[in-house]
């Protein structure tokens, strides 16, 4: 299994601009997570999906930022417009409905945004 | 509001030692706890799963133990070695939410 695959590694933008973060879960997942980590804030939930469905948004820090899943195997985070405060690695995570079951994270993107 | 603190920010111990990490958490009733080992450019990566009627759990040289009335897990790591330096994470698993501590930085000197 290839793992949790995010795109792109590294973005650099400017503010002002659209960003738009990708993710592949794991095959046969039923929840996906976006996180945000930052020094100051550590790992902060953003929103999960389960089923493809969102469940809590309540992370999401303001409208400029939405997600979506469009199907199973893929995830979009939207930043629209993008600021110096959204620079952070972000991250995405996926796991089975067991209860309990690990999540199993992508290795993020890291966001510059100047 | 819901917290979860990780005592140390971070911790420096010399090689063959045992390393203890904290994980301390208020108004929260958790079902599980977990803890997490996160390497620099990389995601977090699951190390062990501990249940609220668990009061410990192994793993190797990995050592979870779980205590719901203190409010407290403690995370050993048993003849430490210089691989095992990363930053350690706890997560904590109720209803509906998913919360991670701010990560203890962990130095294993040879």
């Amino acid at each position: 299994d290839a793992g949790v695959i995010q795109s792109p590694r590294h973005e650099v933008t400017e503010m002002g601009q659209e960003v738009t973060l990708r993710c592949k879960p794991i095959s046969g997942h039923d929840y996906l997570f976006w996180y945000r980590q930052t020094m100051m804030r550590g790992l902060e939930l953003l929103i999960y999906f389960n089923n493809n469905v969102p469940i809590d948004d309540s992370g999401m820090p303001e409208d400029r930022f939405s997600a979506k899943m469009p199907n199973a195997s893929f995830s979009t985070l939207k930043i629209q417009p993008s600021e110096p405060r959204d620079s952070a690695v972000y991250f995405c995570a996926s796991s089975s409905r067991t209860a309990g079951s690990p999540l199993h994270f992508g290795n993020g993107t890291r966001l510059t945004v100047t | 509001s819901q917290k979860i603190e990780q005592n140390s920010e971070a911790l420096n111990i010399q090689e063959g030692k045992t390393a203890t990490l904290t994980c301390n958490y208020t108004n929260y009733s958790p079902a599980y706890l977990q803890w997490y080992r996160q390497d620099p450019g990389r995601g977090p990566v699951f190390l062990l799963l501990i249940r609220e009627n668990e009061k410990e759990k192994r793993k190797e040289r990995l050592k979870v133990t779980f205590d719901t009335t203190l409010k407290q897990s403690l995370f050993h790591i048993t003849a430490s070695q210089p691989a095992d330096s990363a930053t350690y994470l706890c997560a904590l698993f109720g209803a509906s939410k998913i919360i991670f501590g701010s990560g203890t930085r962990l130095s294993i000197r040879p």
